[in-house]
């Protein structure tokens, strides 16, 4: 079965510095897609970006990009001059590509704080 | 921008009850799930439902729950007899036309069952 691992349950960053979220998974299929949502207190999660597991180039929103190493199943965010607004939990998903399987498998998320 | 909105907020009810889970999902959606979160532990997989009907489903998800999309736009979970371990978060969510689409999170409701 497909897992989902994020080691830090918290992080901290300065307001305007850059910080990494690592995320691992375990899976046998080829075909996938990674996410991270992000889940500001008392609000629901939205995607913040998404990797295809066929593509070889890190996926980049804005600010928020990715380092994606299919070989090592690892799958961190990196959020560039980090503002106020970033603080949330932030989870990593994973998605089976193929079959009927939609569903998500998340990880534990780790909880981001931004420091003014 | 449309959103999924779900009600009530915060239910509480005690053990042995059954409660409902309201989602209204965005309207030209056609795929939609619950996700449940116990405290300190992961987001879960509950079902999936397309076509008015279940299209997947874990083992968390017996016969003590059950789904139903009652008209156009309304999608709920029912826990028929509650106990205390299904004291969680319960999201909902949906997407457009296929499971691979981006899935939309409610806000949750937060059950406590006592």
């Amino acid at each position: 079965a497909q897992t989902v691992t994020q080691s830090q349950p918290e992080m901290s960053v300065q307001e305007a510095e850059t910080v990494t979220l690592s995320c691992t998974y375990d899976t046998s299929e080829s075909d996938y897609y990674l996410f991270w949502y992000k889940q500001p207190p008392s609000r629901q999660m939205i995607l913040v970006i998404r990797q295809e597991a066929y593509k070889q180039q890190n996926a980049t929103e804005n600010r928020f990009s990715v380092n994606f190493q299919k070989a090592a199943k690892s799958f961190s965010l990196k959020i560039s001059d980090s503002q106020l607004g970033d603080a949330a939990m932030y989870f990593c998903a994973y998605k089976d590509y193929g079959g009927s399987q939609g569903n998500l498998i998340f990880g534990k998320g780790t909880k981001l704080s931004v420091k003014p | 921008e449309p959103e999924v909105t779900q009600t009530p907020s915060h239910q509480v009810t005690q053990m042995g009850q059954e409660v409902i889970l309201r989602c209204v999902p965005i309207s030209n959606h056609l795929y939609f799930y619950w996700y449940r979160q116990i405290l300190g532990q992961k987001v879960e997989f509950l079902v999936s439902f397309y076509n008015n009907e279940i299209s997947e489903k874990s083992e968390i998800f017996d016969d003590q729950f059950s789904v139903e999309r009652p008209d156009g736009s309304n999608f709920t979970l029912k826990i028929r007899s509650t106990k205390l371990e299904d004291s969680a978060m319960y999201f909902c969510a949906s997407s457009v036309n296929t499971p691979w689409d981006e899935q939309f999170f409610g806000p949750g409701t937060r059950l406590t069952v006592l």
